[in-house]
């Protein structure tokens, strides 16, 4: 079975630009997270979907950071305008509650690189 | 104050050696917890969760401490294979909240 797909992996831009990142959760699954992982900050959860619904955006770091589920099986993540201090390994991970153990399964992660 | 805290080490340890991690947290009503690894430039992969009672996979077990408010992982026979950085998360449903701790790098030598 196909896990947790992110596009791209790889990502260098300069400051100022839009930045989107996308994640198809895993099917049957109805929660998604997307995450960045740095070494100074670790891994910080940025938003919170259950059933396409935004649950949780508290920890979106500022107004240049927004995210959307259309439906169930896609997410994005944006950035606009982006910055250096942007750089970082965005995670996206799903789950499925309520079968007695909230597994995340995260995908490959996309590596930002804002110059 | 962090919600998760975690030693970030490293711990070095030769093969077969017995380690151990703690991971403690701040808020008394946290509901779950879990213990993921992740190798280098990968990403976090389950481990293991934690219950009350405490739980064991192979050479892994896991344990809760309630009244401290911490949870531990526990290595027997270290293997290389080992060597990762193991997060520990802890989850609030009641209040959405999912807290990674910042991980705790493990070297395992020959």
């Amino acid at each position: 079975d196909a896990g947790v797909i992110q596009s791209p992996r790889h990502e260098v831009t300069e400051m100022g630009q839009e930045v989107t990142l996308r994640c198809k959760p895993i099917s049957g699954h109805n929660s998604l997270f997307w995450y960045r992982q740095t070494m100074m900050r670790g891994l910080e959860l940025l938003i919170y979907f259950n059933n396409n619904v935004p649950i949780d955006d508290s920890g979106m770091p500022e107004d240049r950071f927004s995210a959307k589920m259309p439906n169930a099986s896609f997410s994005t993540l944006k950035i606009q305008p982006s910055e250096p201090r942007d750089s970082a390994v965005y995670f996206c991970a799903s789950s499925q509650p309520g079968q007695g153990q909230d597994t995340q399964y995260f995908g490959p992660g996309t590596r930002l690189t804002v110059l | 104050r962090k919600e998760v805290e975690q030693d970030p080490g490293p711990f070095n340890v030769p093969e077969g050696a017995t380690v151990a991690f703690n991971c403690t947290y701040s808020n008394s009503a946290s509901q779950s917890f879990f213990w993921y690894r992740q190798d280098c430039r990968k990403e976090p992969k389950l481990l293991m969760s934690v219950y009350s009672s405490g739980n064991e996979d192979g050479r892994f077990t896991a344990q809760l401490n309630r009244a401290s408010q911490y949870i531990s992982l526990l290595i027997r026979d270290s293997k290389l294979s080992d060597s990762a950085t193991y997060l520990c998360v802890v989850i609030l449903y009641n209040f959405n909240k999912f807290y990674f701790g910042s991980g705790t790098k493990l070297n395992v030598k020959p």
